[in-house]
């Protein structure tokens, strides 16, 4: 299954709201995560079954979407926000990642 | 909960390396451990997992062949070996934890190693 992210780059400025969408090959139900990056670090997941936030991740953060079609939205940007993110499908085997959306400051 | 891995390594072309994940923090033999990679200014590979008793695994096809993935209950750690190296196979390799346990995939990967550097050159 393959995961196409948009868009792959995107400049905001903080206080913007912004979505990054993810498009699966094929219908996933709900299986998606979706993981945020910052240089030098490791992954760190902030949703899961597309729409869950996990534990500790700010509101600010929403998912949505089912089958083929999600969407990460930020309603607010912080500073902190400034990273890249990468959706992941844990459907079908191999549970491929997205290839990244880099959000960078306007 | 933590994943600490092996350090890093400097291989040759041709060679085997194997890294290391010591899981501590939580009930090692109730979760799935992933393997994913990422090679330098490019994006996460999925690469493989392997499910807590070890007897199930399932590795990405482009590595099937050249990579084990192995656990040891008695010392919480989980390996990864990847044969027949090549320069695509430079890297930063991470363990990551499945959260759904037994409910594989459905909670995505909430705990990450480090990462472990692993750069083939000549």
């Amino acid at each position: 299954i393959q995961l196409t992210q948009s868009p792959s780059s995107l400049s905001a400025s903080v206080g913007d709201r912004v979505a990054i969408a993810c498009r699966a090959s094929q219908g996933i139900s709900n299986y998606l995560a979706w993981y945020q990056q910052k240089p030098g670090k490791a992954p760190r997941l902030l949703m899961y079954a597309a729409s869950t936030l996990q534990s500790g991740v700010p509101s600010r953060f929403t998912g949505s979407g089912s089958g083929t079609d999600f969407t990460l939205t930020i309603s607010s940007l912080q500073p902190e926000d400034f990273a890249t993110y990468y959706c992941q499908q844990l459907h079908t085997y191999p549970y491929t990642f997205g290839q990244g959306t880099k959000l960078e400051i306007k | 909960v933590q994943l600490v891995q092996s350090g890093a390594e400097v291989m040759t072309p041709g060679a085997s390396v194997k890294v290391s994940c010591r899981a501590s923090g939580y009930t090692f033999t109730n979760y799935y451990i992933h393997w994913v990679r990422q090679a330098p200014g490019q994006g996460l590979e999925w690469m493989g997992l392997i499910n807590p008793s070890g007897d199930i695994k399932s590795y990405a096809q482009k590595l099937q062949g050249r990579l084990t993935v192995t656990r040891d209950t008695s010392t919480r750690t989980v390996y990864m070996e990847l044969g027949s190296l090549t320069s695509d196979d430079t890297a930063v390799y991470y363990c990551a934890r499945d959260a759904g346990a037994i409910w594989l995939g459905e909670k995505g990967l909430d705990f990450w190693g480090q990462g472990t550097l692993v750069t083939v050159s000549s």
